[in-house]
């Protein structure tokens, strides 16, 4: 599986949006970009996957560059709740064995 | 629907202790697999299954045994606990659709330390 780029950490005030980078240059025509969020150490939660085409959900929505080569989630209204370590994954559709790195830390001020 | 139930969530163990996590789902999933994650990592893949009767290595298999003799159920099992064993232990399940993506489903992890 193709290897992703996060920052270490991001800060937002709540109520505002948050936009969380994710970059995935090797990644392969069959790859799909997930996201993933960890809030403390609970088990990881789903939050949305994409091939090439922006994707939104309840939680977010997903944006995909034309050439594959970097995504951004966004999470419109961001609130405390969403503070939580965010990761970028990359794999195939199965998505049988994903590859965690360390993520995004995603603190949300008032 | 309880989705993934790990069990215990919190252990002990002595060195050299062999103890079973225990991982369920109810939601017919044919895949399920077995995470540890240390602090300040991401997770790490030990085992993992696509179906009754059939296991596989992840990354980090060396001191686990796992089989799947159900659908529903993957246990985890420390031959002889050693202190680098000391972890949060996820287990998670999926469909296997490769069509559109996939969604996976984490359990609330089971905290072991080994001393």
């Amino acid at each position: 599986d193709a290897k992703t780029t996060q920052p270490p950490s991001m800060d937002c005030a709540e109520g505002r949006a948050a936009n969380l980078p994710c970059n995935h240059s090797t990644i392969s025509g069959n790859e799909y970009v997930y996201w993933y969020r960890q809030i403390h150490s609970q088990g990881p939660q789903y939050i949305i996957h994409g091939l090439k085409n922006n994707e939104t959900n309840e939680m977010a929505s997903l944006i995909i560059t034309e050439d594959r080569k970097s995504s951004t989630l966004i999470l419109p209204h961001a609130t405390l709740r969403d503070t939580a370590v965010y990761y970028c994954i990359v794999a195939t559709g199965t998505a049988s064995k994903l590859t965690f790195g360390t993520g995004t830390r995603l603190q949300v001020t008032l | 629907n309880a989705g993934v139930t790990q069990t215990p969530k919190f252990q002990v163990l002595k060195t050299g202790q062999s103890m079973t996590l225990q991982c369920a789902q109810d939601m017919n999933h044919e895949y399920m697999s077995w995470y540890r994650q240390d602090p300040g990592m991401g997770l790490r893949l030990i085992h993992y299954s696509v179906g009754a009767g059939i296991t596989d290595q992840g990354e980090v298999p060396n001191g686990y045994n796992v089989s799947r003799s159900t659908t529903e159920d993957f246990p985890l099992r420390l031959l002889s606990a050693a202190p680098s064993q000391t972890s949060v232990y996820f287990c998670a399940s999926s469909y296997l659709r490769p069509v559109s993506g996939n969604t996976i489903y984490f359990g609330e992890g089971s905290w072991l330390t080994v001393v």
